[in-house]
């Protein structure tokens, strides 16, 4: 089955800095990939995502770049603010005969320093 | 929309007793999913539904779990008996089509 791993586990910016989180996949039939922002007390929010006919999106600070050949793909964000401070995690859609569902990264916690 | 709509949002109950989660779509979705999200595991699909019907409930832990959805706008997720190690936050997710899943503000389950 889809296997996804997600790097850093921890990450902390200067406000204003870039940050930079990745994640790699295991199964090349695998052809969505969404990122969810998840705050303290709340679930996960869909901030943006890809598919694998494509590989860049941006909407306005963030950005997601997919590279099917190495597989993996990650998550780009600019000029950061505090209120981006939140756990990040990406996923993949696993395909197989029956199985259809999203397999999450295990998250990175990011921290926006003001 | 008001969006996914979970409740309880907080539930303590003593081991053995049954809990039942409960969850309302965002409108119109097709799609329902049930989560479970734990330091030890991560977050986890348990089940989900496409048009009311239970399509892949090979993530639900043990016959103590079950699911319904008995319509559109409405689904459970029942545990019963309870144990400690279900201890967890529960997230129902909905989606038009199975990507871009919404999700709930979850339940947070405490088994004592």
């Amino acid at each position: 089955g889809e296997n996804v791993e997600q790097h850093p586990s921890t990450l902390s910016v200067q406000e204003g800095d870039s940050a930079v989180i990745k994640c790699t996949y295991s199964d090349s039939a695998s052809n969505y990939f969404p990122w969810y922002k998840q705050e303290l007390g709340k679930g996960p929010q869909l901030i943006i995502d890809i598919r694998s006919n494509v590989g860049e999106k941006k909407d306005q600070r963030i950005a997601v770049t997919l590279n099917k050949t190495a597989k993996h793909f990650s998550l780009h964000i600019t000029e950061t603010q505090p209120e981006d401070s939140a756990v990040y995690f990406c996923a993949a859609r696993e395909y197989g005969g029956a199985t259809n569902k999203l397999i999450f990264g295990t998250g990175t916690l990011l921290a926006v320093q003001p | 929309d008001a969006g996914v709509i979970q409740s309880p949002r907080h539930e303590v109950t003593e081991m053995g007793q049954e809990v039942t989660l409960r969850c309302k779509p965002i409108s119109g979705h097709d799609y329902l999913f049930w989560y479970r999200q734990t330091m030890m595991r991560g977050l986890e699909l348990l089940i989900y539904f496409n048009n009311n019907v239970p399509i892949d409930d090979s993530g639900m832990p043990e016959d103590r779990f079950s699911a319904k959805m008995p319509n559109a706008s409405f689904s459970t997720l029942k545990i019963q008996p309870s144990e400690p190690r279900d201890s967890a936050v529960y997230f129902c997710a909905s989606s038009l089509a199975f990507d871009e899943q919404f999700f709930g503000p979850g339940t947070r389950l405490t088994v004592l």
